[in-house]
């Protein structure tokens, strides 16, 4: 089954840094591009960047430039986020998505069920 | 970095209805234009692609136009499964950025 599979739910005080883990199954993992993007509370989905799944090339968002790194595991077909020097505003639902193959497209043709990540005292 | 701006933020519509959404972005962004599904609790769904065209497996109810800044999607008639909450995304420029989504929900 063709599937991302993220890490459970993680409370963490402000300063404090996060791995957010991301398993792809069905597929092969080097084929594709992973994105990242998170969701606040009420707010709307935030990209936060990408990393190309074969050579671990990767591209931040500015936003996040300096406080997030991406990094893979081929043989364990993961894909990880960590994000550090978290801040109450970082409390967010975190996804991973795939990049559909295309010449130049951006856009994700399967995605996982979110991570939630609490920043509290 | 360009703003998506959807349109309405929550759509009532009765079963079998037609529903329309609206997306404007504040740049041209040509046809990188994607539309997703969300339900509480799942993984976001890719509908529609490049502006118009179909994901694999989406049934044909879904239909998705415009270029530029201006897009549309449309659901023709409304199932139950339906009901839940559309983004659209450009994947024109960097960074990547989304709408604010748009509630479907039972009249």
């Amino acid at each position: 089954q063709v599937q991302l599979v993220q890490s459970g739910a993680e409370v963490k005080k402000p300063g404090a840094s996060v791995k957010v883990s991301c398993k792809a199954s069905g597929y092969t993992f080097t084929k594709y591009a992973m994105h990242w993007v998170r969701q606040a509370p009420g707010q709307r989905l935030e990209w936060m960047g990408w990393i190309n799944a074969d050579n671990g090339n990767t591209r931040y968002s500015q936003k996040f430039q300096g406080r997030v790194t991406f990094t893979r595991d081929t043989s364990a077909s993961t894909a990880y986020m960590e994000l550090s020097s978290l801040r109450f505003e970082d409390t967010a639902v975190y996804y991973c998505a795939r990049e559909r193959p295309g010449y130049l497209d951006r856009d994700f043709d399967l995605w996982g069920r979110g991570t939630l990540v609490t920043v509290s005292p | 970095e360009i703003v998506m701006t959807q349109s309405p933020a929550t759509l009532s519509v009765s079963p079998g209805e037609r529903a329309t959404l609206s997306c404007r972005a504040s740049q041209i962004v040509s046809s990188s234009l994607a539309w997703y599904q969300h339900k509480p609790g799942q993984a976001p769904r890719l509908l529609i692609y490049s502006a118009s065209t179909r994901a694999t497996g989406i049934p044909a109810r879904f239909s998705g136009s415009g270029s530029g800044t201006e897009f549309t999607l449309t659901i023709s008639s409304l199932q139950s499964e339906d009901f839940a909450v559309y983004f659209c995304h450009q994947y024109n420029n960097w960074p990547l950025t989304f709408g604010g989504g748009t509630k479907v929900e039972i009249k």
